[in-house]
């Protein structure tokens, strides 16, 4: 079945402190992979995004993931978080094939609190 | 600021009313869809359009009611619902075809049933 799992449900960090949030996915084939962030009280919005090339993939805001095939793994990344970066994270993954009826699966999200 | 647009932003409603949820984006994509998304939970799929014809039901209750009128507009009309409906509701877009999964999503409509 597939699936998307998030290792970490809440991180607490504080300013200047570098990040890490794992994502593990488990698909039978190929897949275009994102993490999805959501700010307090606002839309969900697209943070980065990997379909194919450089597994080294960079974002808005600093963040960069990177794509290990052989781990199906692809882990978020910030060298140095703020305060403002406290938020909600979501990593998904689709299947490149199938169309409209491949849907998009979330994991089941990180919540990242930045101490000032 | 999100491209898609949806009102209300806040809905109270008894289990008896009738009541429903409007989305709408310019941006011409071809894919809609509804979420549905409890406190600290990742969103659930509820219903996808792509060319304005339902393509995906995730079992949904059929007291929810989707509706996409056009390319532009998604609604879900709700009646009869539980208290354990209430919820964030979302309206995502996309470009298909091939859908990379790449969504674009409105604020949400945060729901209660009372």
């Amino acid at each position: 079945a597939q699936s998307v799992s998030q290792h970490n449900h809440h991180v607490i960090l504080s300013e200047a402190a570098s990040l890490e949030l794992g994502c593990n996915y488990s698909y039978g084939g190929t897949v275009n992979l994102f993490w999805y962030v959501q700010y307090p009280g606002q839309h969900l919005q697209l943070l980065l995004k990997y379909f194919s090339g450089d597994p080294l993939v960079k974002g808005i805001k600093g963040f960069e993931a990177e794509f290990i095939k052989s781990k199906f793994s692809f882990n978020l990344r910030k060298p140095s978080v703020q305060w403002s970066d406290t938020a909600e994270y979501f990593c998904a993954a689709k299947g490149v094939y199938g169309g409209a009826t491949n849907k998009l699966i979330f994991g089941t999200g990180t919540l990242l609190a930045v101490q000032p | 600021d999100t491209e898609v647009t949806q009102t209300p932003k806040h809905l109270v409603m008894g289990m008896t009313n009738k009541k429903s949820l409007k989305c709408e984006q310019h941006m011409g994509h071809r894919a809609m869809y509804w979420y549905k998304q409890k406190a600290k939970k990742p969103p659930e799929l509820m219903f996808v359009y792509s060319y304005e014809k339902l393509s995906i039901n995730e079992s949904v209750p059929s007291r929810f009611s989707p509706e996409c009128p056009n390319s532009s507009l998604l609604n879900l009309h709700l009646h009869a619902l539980q208290p354990e409906d209430s919820a964030l509701y979302l309206c995502a877009s996309s470009h298909p075809p091939g859908n990379t999964g790449e969504l674009f999503f409105g604020e949400g409509s945060r729901l209660t049933v009372l």
